[in-house]
């Protein structure tokens, strides 16, 4: 089945580690996101990419990077100078296309917690 | 730029009762897609309808409508039937170019369905 996949479901950090969020699509699309979401709260935009090897930043990029070597693989890495990334990570992708109607698909999420 | 607003932090309705989740939103371009995405707690998204700024009619997908109001900028979600299972967060979000730009999200409304 086509989709989008998250790993881990859980993760626990220790301040002052990095860790990376898995995201890998098999929807064949050309753009990927990261959206952060905080609880009772919508979702802010960390990065996103619209192509192989090309990335912009989001409203919300700073202690965070990423990079897309493959079109199907779009992995998040969550610094050590993210003041406070416990949070809710939900990565997307969505077809190339010139129209506004252009859905995104959603992986799972992780769930990231700093101990 | 880009906004959008829910002003119902949470809504209550009971069942088989229909409800309307309010979204206005802003831009100054004149072609943007409107689109309402659900998330139950499990944290999946999960899209329902889409509404292009050209679009004549409003959109419907089975119990889901929206009601477009151009003038004013409102799209805002209309749910018949209501049903237990339709408890969730409800998300708003736009974009107003083409293509593979990301969307913006409103910060959502959460819907209690009451037996």
């Amino acid at each position: 089945d086509g989709g989008i996949t998250q790993s881990p479901k859980y993760l626990f950090r220790k301040e002052g580690q990095n860790v990376t969020l898995s995201c890998e699509q098999n929807l064949n699309h050309d753009a990927m996101y990261w959206y952060r979401q905080d609880p009772g709260q919508g979702l802010r935009l960390i990065y996103y990419s619209q192509i192989v090897n090309d990335f912009q930043k989001g409203d919300i990029a700073e202690g965070y990077s990423v990079s897309r070597e493959k079109k199907e693989s779009f992995p998040l890495t969550v610094t050590s100078a993210q003041k406070n990334p416990t949070a809710f990570y939900l990565c997307a992708s969505s077809v190339g296309t010139l129209s506004s109607y252009n859905e995104q698909f959603f992986g799972p999420g992780t769930r990231l917690t700093v101990l | 730029a880009q906004k959008i607003t829910q002003t119902q932090p949470g809504m209550f309705v009971q069942e088989k009762e229909a409800v309307t989740l309010d979204c206005t939103y802003d831009t100054s371009d004149p072609s943007y897609g409107l689109f309402w995405y659900k998330q139950p707690s499990s944290g999946e998204m999960i899209f329902l309808i889409y509404q292009g700024s050209y679009d004549q009619q409003n959109a419907t997908e089975g119990r889901y409508s929206l009601n477009f109001q151009k003038a004013r900028k409102s799209a805002n979600l209309v749910i018949s039937a209501s049903q237990l299972g339709d408890s969730a967060m409800y998300f708003c979000a736009m974009r107003d170019r083409g293509g593979n730009t990301p969307l913006v999200f409103g910060k959502g409304t959460r819907l209690s369905v009451i037996a």
